[in-house]
């Protein structure tokens, strides 16, 4: 089966550092995604990992352990625009051939001051 | 680049008719557009990947007469729910899929907000 776990809820204080959290089980890997969603809105792509280790973009930051089927994904310097739910996505094969997103139920993120 | 569009962004329904949602990739050319359901405070369930010019494939447990996907061309793909019903009530949101560089990358559109009465 298709499993991806991740918090549902986390707080944090605006300027500071928060890691969230990602463990998959799926039949397949071609790579992670996290993105973020603001409510009503579509999710915006932050990151990708196919490759063990971490992938810096910014404020953003993500790592990959494939053997462990983990990722994270931190956020430094937080800023209260940062309170959004953030998705963690596995891109794996699908019967029909081609690649597919799986998603987590994503962590919402509250930044308070 | 790489804006996707959907229309209309907020729908209300009388049960029993048919609602078409469109997706449009505005710059840039997509072959393959996906078709997802989101509840409140649940993660996207993927429903349908939609390919140009031939039938689309349907996940497990999506009913294709009720929900029928076209993509007449690489800019543009439908989702109509047929017959709808209160439980169809849900946030629908499509993505394209652009080959950029290493990373197949999905862009997603603004979702729609079906609500049926």
């Amino acid at each position: 089966g298709q499993n991806i776990d991740q918090p549902t809820e986390m707080t944090a204080t605006e300027g500071a550092i928060v890691q969230i959290n990602c463990t998959y089980q799926t039949s397949g890997f071609n790579g992670l995604f996290w993105y973020q969603q603001h409510a009503g809105e579509a999710p915006t792509f932050l990151s990708y990992n196919v490759l063990d280790g971490l992938e810096e973009k910014g404020r953003f930051s993500s790592f990959l352990s494939r053997s462990k089927g983990y990722s994270y994904l931190l956020l430094k310097e937080l800023q209260m625009k940062d309170s959004a739910s953030y998705l963690c996505a596995v891109r794996a094969p699908s019967s029909g051939g081609y690649n597919k997103l799986i998603f987590g139920a994503g962590t919402r993120l509250a930044v308070h001051p | 680049g790489a804006v996707v569009s959907q229309h209309p962004s907020r729908v209300i329904c009388k049960s029993g008719t048919s609602v078409k949602i469109e997706c449009r990739s505005l710059d840039f050319q997509a072959t393959t557009m996906f078709w997802y359901r989101q509840f409140p405070k649940k993660s996207l369930m993927l429903m349908a990947t939609s390919n140009e010019g031939s039938k689309a494939t349907y996940e497990q447990g999506v009913e294709k007469d009720k929900f029928l996907i076209n993509h007449a061309s690489l800019t543009l793909s439908t989702l109509t729910v047929t017959s709808a019903h209160p439980e169809d009530s849900s946030f629908y949101i499509c993505s394209a899929r652009r080959d950029s560089g290493r990373v197949d990358t999905q862009y997603f559109g603004p979702g729609t907000r079906l609500t049926v009465l």
